[in-house]
């Protein structure tokens, strides 16, 4: 079963316009991770959050931790059309001493010139 | 540096064939991770390592094997492929939080 689910599935936005993703997951994390994949490549790091933190900022890139509501959301300021890439959240679950990712099914976000 | 490299990056095998899937990476990172990944789902955790020579299960190992001889490399075999296992093939590996993820190998199993 998949702990983190990503919504909405997909997101078409013109130039300019802020998309916003959301991530739910089901138990206690160390932190969560938001990655982005291009067609037909690997996936790419793009920020972590942990779990004692709320929000955090990279460039354009805003994230926000609630663990009370066990939610995720990505905010993408500006969006451009090299922003049209495929979106996950993966948490990093207190395991032990490994970094063991579980994934969500993502969401596929186009940007429109 | 490469980063992290997969071969083959296409393959179409025949049901019952095997074969062997090549991760290696050049940062020096002990964990090292295979996932497989499917339409309208997210990457699943096949088998991972957390350093030369250890292996461990992860969300979905039926059917796979691995082996990490070397810490640089780790490979991922199939001894007898199923139409089940055609699927995209991630490698990546870490030694924090971060993983790096290779470019994947698309299999297809008829």
């Amino acid at each position: 079963s998949q702990q983190g689910e990503e919504d909405p599935q997909a997101l078409s936005i013109q130039e300019g316009e802020n998309a916003t993703m959301n991530c739910s997951y089901k138990t206690s994390i160390n932190n969560l991770q938001w990655y982005r994949q291009n067609s037909g490549r690997g996936l790419v790091h793009l920020i972590l959050i942990r779990s004692n933190e709320r929000e955090k900022h990279s460039g354009r890139l805003r994230v926000t931790l609630d663990t009370s509501k066990k939610s995720s959301s990505l905010l993408i300021t500006a969006s451009r059309a090299a922003d049209t890439a495929s979106y996950f959240c993966a948490t990093d679950l207190p395991s032990g001493g490994y970094n063991k990712l579980i994934f969500g099914a993502g969401t596929r976000l186009a940007v429109h010139p | 540096n490469a980063g992290v490299t997969q071969t083959p990056k296409f393959r179409v095998l025949k049901t019952g064939q095997s074969m062997t899937l090549l991760c290696a990476q050049d940062m020096n990172h002990e964990y090292m991770y295979w996932y497989r990944q499917d339409p309208g789902m997210g990457l699943r955790l096949i088998h991972y390592s957390v350093g030369e020579g250890t292996t461990a299960k992860g969300e979905v190992p039926d059917g796979y094997n691995v082996s990490r001889l070397k810490k640089q490399n780790f490979l991922l075999g199939l001894e007898s492929a199923a139409p089940s296992q055609t699927s995209v093939y991630f490698c990546a590996s870490a030694d924090g939080y971060e993983q790096y993820f290779g470019p994947g190998t698309r299999l297809t199993v008829t």
